[in-house]
């Protein structure tokens, strides 16, 4: 049990439409990144939020937004979603402290299909 | 920027073989090294880890050794079991849990 809990766990979307993913990081964790899995690939770094200021972001554009919240929970947004965003969202949590890292947990993912 | 590769194509290999699943990559720096592993409609769970020059990870019968001279962090276990299918995904990151990962490798192990 890793601690880390996404929402929902399934959706289906119309393209052009904008979906929000949820995630709950593990107790005492600070730090959240999200990953964008497609199909038979594997994990490619979204963005990552530590205390609830984004801290770098991959190669995704702006139309892919976040927010993390004062109990670092966290959210992903994307707006006008396009055929290719179908894909698993994985979210994953950990504890930064200055330059150390703890391990970073994964979630269960939310599998997005957009029509 | 840093990347990973692994080697292409599924594995299917008997109960009890030998499985190795190759691993490079391209960082700047020193980056830690890992296999995570995600088992069907499941997210990934780290397998092992290594994080610095030489060091073996180890874990669950699995073995990896990070080998700075070629670049490489190569996946081994002796004896493979039925519940050892599953996804195997090789990642580095640079120290800030950005995490770079391989295409994965599905392993499929017959009785």
């Amino acid at each position: 049990e890793t601690g880390v809990t996404q929402s929902p766990t399934h959706l289906i979307k119309t393209r052009g439409q904008q979906v929000t993913l949820r995630c709950s990081s593990q107790s005492g964790h600070n730090t959240v990144s999200w990953y964008q899995q497609a199909l038979g690939q594997g994990p490619q770094f979204i963005f990552q939020y530590y205390r609830e200021e984004e801290n770098g972001r991959g190669n995704f554009p702006p139309r892919f937004s976040g927010l993390q919240f004062p109990n670092y929970s966290s959210e992903l947004n994307v707006n006008a979603l396009e055929l290719d965003d179908s894909a698993l969202y994985l979210c994953a949590s950990s504890l930064s402290r200055g330059l150390k890292n703890t391990e970073a947990f994964f979630g269960q993912g939310t599998r997005l299909t957009v029509v | 920027g840093d990347s990973v590769t692994q080697m292409e194509g599924p594995v299917t290999l008997s109960e009890e073989a030998f499985l190795t699943i190759n691993c490079t990559y391209t960082a700047t720096g020193y980056p830690s090294l890992f296999w995570y592993v995600q088992y069907p409609g499941e997210g990934l769970q780290l397998l092992l880890k290594a994080t610095k020059a030489d060091d073996k990870g180890s874990n669950k019968g699995f073995e990896a050794t990070y080998r700075k001279e070629t670049t490489s962090f190569h996946l081994e276990k002796g004896s493979v079991q039925v519940s050892d299918s599953a996804v195997y995904f090789c990642a580095l990151s640079a120290g800030n849990n950005r995490l770079a990962f391989g295409k994965g490798n599905q392993v499929v192990v017959i009785p």
